[in-house]
């Protein structure tokens, strides 16, 4: 079982529309949790941090539920721009010091007029 | 204010070489992960490096190796090129005190023949 799952894409959704993302993770000592969004050929870039009491930011939003090891990402009034592959990541730090970020292996999304 | 820099943009080697890629660290952080990302796939961790030392590694071989220096870039070395270690090799800083937001710089394009 891989560390970090995601919801397997493409999703094609017309503007405007609402689309949610899913992913799991195995290791329940996890402790910090983020969507990043990559653009093709570019790097990945920090979307947003996930809390247990959920957080907004504009059109999206961001749910973690521990007790099932699930985090999830909703895209509201989808634009052209969103089109992007989204990436769940779920980070562990250690006593020894350091931290190791498992990353998903990324939905597709693609927006059309 | 300077992002995360990565050296070279893209690389071509053969089997059997060795490869050495370079990053800069945003200014201010003191954190280096490095991360491999096939096509297709997201980024895998290689290892972690704060204070000079490795701190953290993942599901690599021994081949891959890596250096912090004083002024916190990084390098990582790869021995022993093989075909399948062709990918877009990843950079990411961040500040150990706040967090584990991680920056990316832009990768290095590492292709074996």
């Amino acid at each position: 079982r891989k560390e970090v799952e995601q919801d397997p894409g493409p999703f094609n959704v017309p503007e405007g529309a609402t689309v949610a993302f899913n992913c799991t993770y195995s290791n329940s000592a996890s402790q910090s949790f983020f969507w990043y969004r990559q653009d093709c050929r570019k790097e990945p870039k920090l979307l947003m941090s996930v809390y247990s009491s959920g957080n907004e930011d504009g059109r999206f939003t961001a749910q973690l539920n521990r007790a099932s090891q699930y985090i999830s990402l909703l895209i509201r009034d989808s634009k052209l721009s969103d089109s992007a592959t989204y990436l769940c990541v779920v980070n562990t730090g250690f006593r020894a010091g350091g931290f190791k970020t498992i990353f998903g292996a990324g939905t597709r999304l693609f927006v059309k007029a | 204010d300077a992002g995360v820099t990565q050296s070279p943009t893209h690389l071509i080697k053969t089997r059997g070489q060795q490869v050495t890629l370079r990053c800069s660290p945003k200014s201010g952080h003191d954190t280096v992960s490095w991360y491999q990302q096939a096509l297709g796939q997201g980024p895998q961790f290689i290892f972690q490096y704060y204070e000079e030392e490795e701190r953290q590694r993942g599901n690599f071989p021994d081949r891959f190796s890596g250096h912090q220096f004083p002024n916190y870039s990084s390098e990582l070395n790869v021995n022993a090129l093989l075909l399948g270690d062709s990918a877009l090799y990843l950079c990411a800083s961040s500040l150990r005190n706040l967090g584990e937001k991680l920056f990316f710089g832009s990768g290095t394009q590492l292709s074996v023949l």
